[in-house]
């Protein structure tokens, strides 16, 4: 069945960089646009960026540019997000989540998260 | 504040029917197509309605979707304890060029 499993998280202090990642099982990676979305502690959900299928468009939130780069490995159904220059404001469950398609269209799967906690 | 707005709570007793709103603008559900999802207690959120009013495989008939100009709605039909949960609406934005959520409506079965 699809599976996607976020790893990396931990406590960072503040200023610091850290890198998320996803593996991807049971679908065809390189088909599908993925996406970052992360949940601060009792808040909603935040889109924080976009990746389509071949790593060529991308498209982050205002609060992540310049901050955070999103990328892809298809060879290894990975997705990743490097994360620098963290703030407080970026504690959060951090949430790997899947398109229906190879360009923006709907999240249809998410994975369990990995939490980020920026203390110092 | 979040770009589209829903409100914060809502509640019903069992076998109650409660709608849930959200509101947007021409960038976002006024152009693009809005989905729904549902996240339990401490989970991760699913999809509970796609593409305004599609319902995946799974999801009861219970709940559905509709959408007209810039605002959408999610109705839920005979209420049941297990309902209890947050609701998000999300689109997409073409001014942002990425997805944007409602803050997420606390549904409590009373």
């Amino acid at each position: 069945q699809v599976q996607l499993v976020e790893s990396g998280g931990g406590v960072v202090q503040p200023g610091g960089s850290l890198r998320l990642s996803c593996v991807a099982s049971g679908f065809t990676f390189s088909s599908y646009a993925m996406y970052w979305v992360r949940q601060a502690p009792g808040k909603g959900l935040e889109w924080v960026a976009f990746i389509r299928n071949d790593g060529i468009s991308k498209y982050y939130a205002d609060s992540a540019k310049g901050r955070f780069t999103i990328s892809r490995d298809n060879s290894k159904n990975t997705l990743y997000l490097q994360m620098s220059s963290l703030r407080g404001d970026d504690a959060a469950v951090y949430y790997c989540a899947k398109d229906r398609q190879y360009y923006y269209s709907y999240i249809d799967v998410w994975g369990k998260g990995t939490t980020v906690i920026v203390s110092s | 504040q979040s770009v589209l707005t829903q409100p914060p709570s809502a509640s019903g007793t069992p076998g109650q029917r409660v709608t849930i709103s959200c509101s947007g603008s021409s960038s976002n559900i006024g152009s693009n197509t809005v989905n729904w999802y549902q996240q339990l207690p401490g989970t991760a959120p699913k999809l509970l309605i796609y593409t305004n009013n599609q319902r995946p495989s799974g999801v009861p008939d219970r709940f559905s979707g509709s959408k007209s100009g810039t605002s959408a709605s999610l109705a839920i039909s005979g209420l049941q304890s297990e309902d209890e949960a947050d609701y998000y609406c999300a689109s997409w934005d073409d001014s942002l060029n990425g997805v944007v959520f409602g803050g997420g409506t606390k549904l409590t079965v009373l």
